[in-house]
């Protein structure tokens, strides 16, 4: 059974930076590319940032470009997205999805407020 | 960015009846290889979004077969033979094609 399971989330201030985590198992995760999807609070899903298989290639959205950073280490079956610089509409719920959506996590609460 | 748009935004069924979903595209999402990168998707109250649909009719393992999708190029449809209690949420329509993936605006479905 597919499981993806984040974590990392939290409250942090404007400015600040977190990291979050997406355990993966059930699958061969080194064989997938892994994305991140966001949802702000009761709004829509906005797409974050992307990384290939074997981390080689990453895409980010404009709105998070030069702030997050997408890791993923093969080893542990474990995705990172390192986030900077951290603004009050980064507020969102914070997905790890397997390819182009077959799977979700349950998602990790990221709040950015003083 | 492709932008996806989705009508009607929300929908009041009654239990039994049919609905339908219509998603556009304002690019053709028929790729090079023949597939059609169109994904629909229910987030139920409180859950994460669950795949029903992958590239525009294939049902996902385990959706039941009142969901069926159809469509091409720009426009797509989810239909729902018959609605059932459990199927309220909010529908989404997803393009795959290019990144950054895109999301219609969702469609909310309720029961009467």
């Amino acid at each position: 059974e597919v499981q993806l399971v984040e974590s990392g989330g939290g409250l942090v201030q404007p400015g600040g930076s977190l990291r979050l985590s997406c355990s993966a198992s059930g699958f061969t995760f080194s064989s997938y590319a892994m994305h991140w999807v966001r949802q702000a609070p009761g709004k829509g899903l906005e797409y974050v940032s992307a990384i290939s298989s074997n981390g080689g290639s990453t895409y980010y959205a404009d709105s998070v470009k030069g702030r997050f950073t997408i890791s993923r280490d093969n080893s542990k079956n474990t995705l990172y997205l390192q986030m900077s610089s951290l603004r009050a509409e980064d507020t969102a719920v914070y997905y790890c999805v397997l390819k182009s959506g077959y799977y979700w996590g349950q998602g990790t609460l990221v709040t950015v407020s003083s | 960015d492709i932008v996806m748009t989705q009508t009607p935004l929300s929908l009041s069924v009654t239990p039994g009846q049919p609905a339908s979903i219509s998603c556009k595209s304002s690019q053709s999402l028929l790729h090079s290889d023949g597939k059609t990168y169109l994904y629909w998707y229910l987030q139920k109250p409180g859950q994460s979004p669950q795949l029903l649909i992958y590239e525009v009719s294939s049902r996902f393992s385990g959706v039941p077969d009142r969901f069926s999708g159809s469509g091409s190029g720009t426009d797509f449809t989810l239909k729902i033979s018959r609605v059932e209690a459990e199927d309220v949420g909010v529908y989404y329509c997803m393009q795959g094609i290019h990144l950054p993936f895109t999301f219609g605006p969702g469609t909310k479905v309720d029961i009467k």
